[in-house]
């Protein structure tokens, strides 16, 4: 099946920094998704993509739609302690979406 | 959380045993979703449902089944459980603004001893 490769697998850090992370995938897919999921719940839709080189935010969040449609970024401005939790990226392509294993993100105030 | 509702949040069951999880919906969507999750890992998708009775096998639909009889509930059985399907199942559901898994529920843990 479609695979991603979400990368960092965890990050640590200060409250204030700035935070990136990636997708990439092997395939090409329609539509990339990010969501943030904290403990014991589930994941909350952030952003949705549509178009190849779409840049679109939400608040301090900033995603990118890859121009080979096989890669996504999301990235997080001045971090504060309730970013904290697991985001993950997901691909979608004939209906259905292939997830990403998820980046930790901690934040130390 | 567009009023979805899974039941039960908890089981635990023995290896061999018959289990249906369920997921309601209030909102009339007509696309739902049951995903696993594993520690350390992202959903894989079970089965889906794209209307009364029209339902598709996901990435990992091997000893699970689905049903759907009303556009609200979408229940999924285990036929045997086994120790490989302990988990945590989420149901999600097909937000039409924004054409993608848009809303989760809160979760179904299940520990098959």
């Amino acid at each position: 099946g479609q695979q991603l490769n979400q990368s960092p697998q965890s990050m640590f850090i200060q409250e204030g920094e700035d935070v990136s992370m990636n997708c990439t995938s092997s395939s090409i897919f329609n539509t990339w998704l990010w969501y943030k999921q904290d403990p014991g719940e589930g994941p909350v839709l952030l952003i949705a993509l549509y178009k190849a080189g779409e840049l679109t935010s939400n608040g301090r969040l900033t995603a990118q739609f890859g121009i080979t449609r096989k890669d996504s970024f999301l990235n997080i401005s001045a971090s504060i302690p309730s970013d904290v939790g697991i985001y993950f990226c997901a691909g979608q392509g004939a209906g259905k979406s292939t997830f990403g294993d998820g980046t930790t993100l901690t934040v130390k105030p | 959380d567009a009023g979805i509702t899974q039941s039960p949040r908890h089981k635990v069951t023995e290896t061999g045993t018959p289990v249906t999880l369920r997921c309601h919906q209030t909102e009339n969507h007509r696309y739902m979703y049951w995903y696993r999750q594993d520690p350390g890992h992202g959903l894989r998708l079970i089965h889906y449902s794209y209307g009364v009775k029209d339902t598709d096998k996901g990435e990992v639909s091997d000893g699970y089944s689905v049903s759907r009889s009303k556009t609200e509930d979408f229940l999924l059985t285990l036929e045997s459980a086994t120790s490989s399907q302990t988990s945590v199942y989420f149901c999600a559901i097909r937000d039409d603004r924004v054409n993608t898994e848009a809303f989760f529920g809160q979760g179904t843990r299940l520990t098959v001893v």
